[in-house]
């Protein structure tokens, strides 16, 4: 099994940037999914392989990796991305999300 | 579309048992896997169980919480899958999420069903 840690919330400006981390040593060799949860939402697939952005997925939302950690960066924050946002990867038989982060965009 | 259909949540005593439905439809049922994902209410997502295509030999792998508790099978014929959950104990109260996965960006969710476990 494994783990993966994200700060438990963040908060940015309208229009500004931020990012939120997510720390795993599984992440060394296995990639990141990252999903968004709206209140009262089922959560929805925001990047997959640590950066690709499925269609539909606007351009501020980016990925990156470096080691045992993946970003999300968010360029322009807009107000309706005020959510929930999970880091998520699988090994072997084993899979983990994070602990989640709230994004306050105010 | 891909649609998720979740079913079977309710209220359950606690040490007893549950059995949630998936139908599925909109997409290649049986060449995708198919998860079970659980929040608690106000906590984050946590992993239940998953299990393969049937091209992957239908293997299965459950989180730490519920391993040996619960079971995950599928009906390829009928579109569904199923957790069967028994031993219950209150920490189990959570939204049970079917959620489904391919290669790449194929990754759809339901909207949930409702677990209660009363002491």
């Amino acid at each position: 099994s494994f783990e993966l840690t994200q700060p438990s919330s963040v908060s940015v400006s309208p229009g500004q940037t931020v990012s939120i981390t997510c720390s795993g040593d599984v992440l060394a060799k296995k990639y990141a999914r990252w999903f968004q949860q709206k209140a009262g939402q089922a959560p929805s697939l925001l990047l997959y392989k640590d950066a690709e952005r499925p269609s539909g997925i606007p351009e501020r939302f980016s990925g990156s990796s470096s080691g045992t950690t993946v970003t999300l960066t968010i360029r322009g924050a807009q107000v309706e991305d005020d959510a929930d946002y999970y880091c998520y990867s699988a090994a072997d038989n084993y899979q983990a999300f994070g602990g989640g982060t709230r994004l306050t965009v105010l | 579309d891909v649609q998720l259909v979740e079913s079977g949540g309710g209220l359950a005593p606690r040490g007893g048992s549950l059995r949630l439905s998936c139908a599925a439809s909109g997409f290649n049922f049986s060449a995708s896997a198919i998860h079970w994902v659980r929040q608690a209410s106000g906590k984050g997502l946590e992993w239940v169980a998953r299990i393969t295509s049937e091209a992957n030999g239908h293997r299965t792998g459950f989180g730490k919480p519920t391993r040996g508790r619960f079971i995950i099978s599928r009906d390829d014929s009928k579109e569904m899958a199923f957790l069967q959950m028994d031993s219950l104990e209150i920490e189990d109260t959570a939204v049970y999420y079917c959620r489904t996965t391919e290669e790449n960006d194929f990754d759809y969710w339901g909207q949930g069903t409702l677990v209660t476990v009363s002491s």
